[in-house]
């Protein structure tokens, strides 16, 4: 069973830093890329960043670019967001996603999800 | 970036009743395009995928269709258990984007 364990959620400072984890089981971590989503309290979704299954490839919401580090332990099966520079709408439950690639694509869709971390910015 | 826009963001129906949600794209996506039924305090859960294709153990009462830039997702007979947000994304290139939701409450 695939389980998505996200951690390091809480309250930081505008400017201040915050690292998430997401640990990951039940399936060969480093065989498929994963990916960060989030959502603003009463808000939609918003994709964030994903790494390829090597780490080799990163990619980025326009809106976090600079910002945030997408990184990944493969002898760990944990996957990371170093936020920096938060600021108030950086606040959000940012959820770990496992993307199933279909067709020619990479990405795919979002198949699996944590259950998400919070993020507080303010002052 | 491609721009993901649904329609409508909120509706009220009855249990029984068949609804329609559409979703533009701003640009042809092929048929990279996902549904998610989000209900309140819950991670999304993947519905329809490849615009069409029905995730395992989803009710065959949603289906999906569309390609290049138009998508619906059909509900042909709403249930209690429907009344969540719905989601479209689109998956054709970097950035990933998702419609803006579409709430659908219980009239």
């Amino acid at each position: 069973e695939v389980q998505l364990l996200e951690s390091g959620g809480g309250w930081v400072q505008p400017g201040g830093s915050l690292r998430l984890s997401c640990a990951a089981s039940g399936f060969t971590f480093s065989s498929y890329a994963m990916s960060w989503v989030r959502q603003s309290p009463g808000k939609g979704l918003e994709w964030v960043s994903a790494i390829s299954g090597s780490g080799g490839a990163t990619y980025y919401a326009d809106s976090v670019k600079g910002r945030f580090t997408i990184s990944r332990d493969n002898s760990k099966n944990t996957l990371y967001l170093q936020m920096n520079s938060l600021r108030a709408e950086d606040t959000a439950v940012y959820y770990c996603t496992k993307p199933r690639p279909y067709g020619t694509g990479w990405y795919g869709c979002d198949h699996y999800w944590g259950q998400g971390t919070l993020v507080t910015v303010s002052s | 970036d491609i721009q993901m826009t649904q329609s409508p963001s909120s509706l009220s129906a009855s249990v029984g009743d068949r609804l329609t949600i559409t979703c533009r794209a701003s640009q042809s996506i092929s048929t990279y395009l996902n549904w998610y039924q989000q209900k309140p305090g819950k991670a999304p859960k993947l519905l329809i995928y490849a615009a069409s294709s029905l995730e395992g153990g989803v009710p065959s009462r949603f289906s999906g269709s569309g390609s290049g830039t138009d998508f619906t997702l059909t509900i042909s007979s709403l249930q209690p258990e429907d009344f969540a947000t719905y989601y479209c994304q689109q998956s054709l290139r970097t950035p990933i984007t998702f419609g803006q939701g579409t709430r659908l409450e219980i009239k």
